[in-house]
């Protein structure tokens, strides 16, 4: 069965970087898209970037084109979203997830809290 | 980036009302828009993709239509686990953008 997995929650200060992994299992990885998306406190939900591990081509929204980098190691199957120089406004919960073949992201990890603060 | 903007931003509703959820993206995106629920403390649960395609387990008081730029979710009976915010996403740009979301309060 499908799985992502993400790695636990941080807490930063600000102008340091982040780091994050996604690990899937349980279909071919390099076939899917895997997306981030983020969720700062009382807000909604936030696209950030996508990364297709068959090729390893990126898309990144563009409030964060400079300061995020997805990358893939397929040969342990997992995505890695780093973003740096954080301010407070980066603290949200970061959410890894598959695209599925019909449209939209169908599995989901369980996200990543993490924190910015002084 | 492409504009999605959802209407109502909250509502409140009665067990066993039908409630609809409109979403309008800011150009065409032809069919390609996606349905997700979420609740505190968990992940987006995706409802329905390509606009009206149901996903599996999800059950079928939900059901979502339209193409081009105007979208409707409909949760045909109001039931109490549903109470979360519902966003729309378009996946027609290689950049997504999700609609600032609706709350639906029971």
């Amino acid at each position: 069965q499908v799985q992502v997995m993400q790695s636990g929650a941080e807490v930063k200060k600000p102008g340091a970087s982040l780091r994050i992994s996604c690990k899937a299992s349980g279909y071919t990885f390099a076939d899917s898209y895997i997306h981030w998306v983020r969720q700062a406190p009382g807000q909604g939900l936030e696209w950030m970037g996508a990364i297709y591990p068959g090729d390893h081509s990126t898309n990144y929204a563009q409030k964060l084109v400079g300061r995020v980098t997805l990358t893939t190691d397929t040969s342990t199957t997992t995505v890695y979203m780093e973003l740096n120089s954080l301010t407070l406004e980066d603290t949200a919960v970061y959410f890894c997830a598959r695209e599925s073949n019909y449209g939209g992201a169908d599995y989901w990890g369980q996200g990543t809290p993490v924190t910015v603060t002084s | 980036d492409i504009q999605m903007t959802q209407s109502p931003s909250s509502l409140s509703a009665s067990v066993g009302d039908r409630v609809t959820i409109t979403c309008r993206a800011g150009q065409s995106i032809s069919s390609y828009l996606n349905w997700y629920q979420h609740k505190p403390g968990n992940a987006p649960k995706l409802l329905i993709s390509a606009g009206s395609s149901l996903q599996s387990g999800v059950p079928s008081r939900f059901s979502g239509s339209g193409s081009g730029t105007d979208f409707t979710l409909t949760i045909s009976s109001l039931q109490p686990e549903d109470l979360a915010t519902y966003y729309c996403q378009q996946s027609y740009s290689s950049r997504w953008t999700f609609g600032q979301g609706t709350k639906v309060e029971i």
